[in-house]
């Protein structure tokens, strides 16, 4: 099984910031790698597939890079509604999500 | 618009059996691979399995395999995760969603199994 670690756990911004989240997986998933949304009480939503690749909807302000065992999501300017849960998710070799950073204000 | 509904929340008592579903509209259903994905409340998210609904192939994860089944009624458009006899530790919501990238999800349903 394909192991997804996140790191950090927790990151604490303040709004208009800059934040990057992190994903590592245990072996080479190429690009096959999304990024979910998570808010409380809600189900998650795609934010991100094809590693770079902005769902339908999603603001410019989140920006997905990386392949092979490396990606980063990066939230250029943090708003109020951005706060929240993300999970990474690798769809290469069957299916498996990191443990989540939640963004914290 | 794709939508995937899932049903209502439910209750049940370890032992019992279970069917939960979740109906898909505004794509043509039988061409998209549906997942089923679980969170323990406060947890992170766990793949459990997925089905194609064009000829029912399904697929499981280890740690699902053997525990749940899941299906599809295509002349409805509707898939389905199913038990046949719950414990506590199926405490959890659960989510279908399209695709292995999860491109679009259900907005969960929540069982809770306790006597």
């Amino acid at each position: 099984e394909i192991v997804m670690t996140q790191s950090p756990a927790t990151l604490s911004v303040s709004p208009g910031e800059r934040a990057t989240l992190s994903c590592r997986a245990s072996q080479s998933v190429s690009t096959n790698l999304a990024w979910h949304q998570q808010k409380p009480g809600q189900a998650p939503r795609l934010l991100i597939y094809g590693a770079s690749t902005r769902a339908t909807g999603v603001p410019a302000r989140f920006s997905g890079s990386g392949s092979g065992t490396e990606f980063t999501l990066t939230i250029s300017s943090l708003q109020s509604e951005d706060f929240a849960v993300y999970y990474c998710q690798q769809y290469n070799d069957w299916y498996t999500f990191g443990q989540g950073t939640k963004l914290e204000i | 618009e794709v939508q995937l509904v899932q049903s209502g929340a439910e209750v049940k008592k370890p032992g019992e059996s279970l069917k939960i579903s979740c109906k898909c509209s505004g794509y043509t259903f039988i061409d998209y691979w549906i997942g089923w994905v679980r969170q323990v409340p406060g947890k992170g998210l766990e793949w459990m399995g997925i089905i194609f609904p064009g000829d029912s192939t399904a697929r499981y994860s280890p740690s699902f395999q053997g525990q749940v089944t899941i299906s599809v009624d295509k002349s409805i458009n509707t898939a389905y995760l199913q038990w046949s006899s719950l414990k506590a530790s199926d405490t959890a919501i659960y989510y279908c969603a399209r695709r292995g990238s999860a491109e679009y999800w259900g907005q969960g349903t929540l069982v809770t199994v306790s006597s």
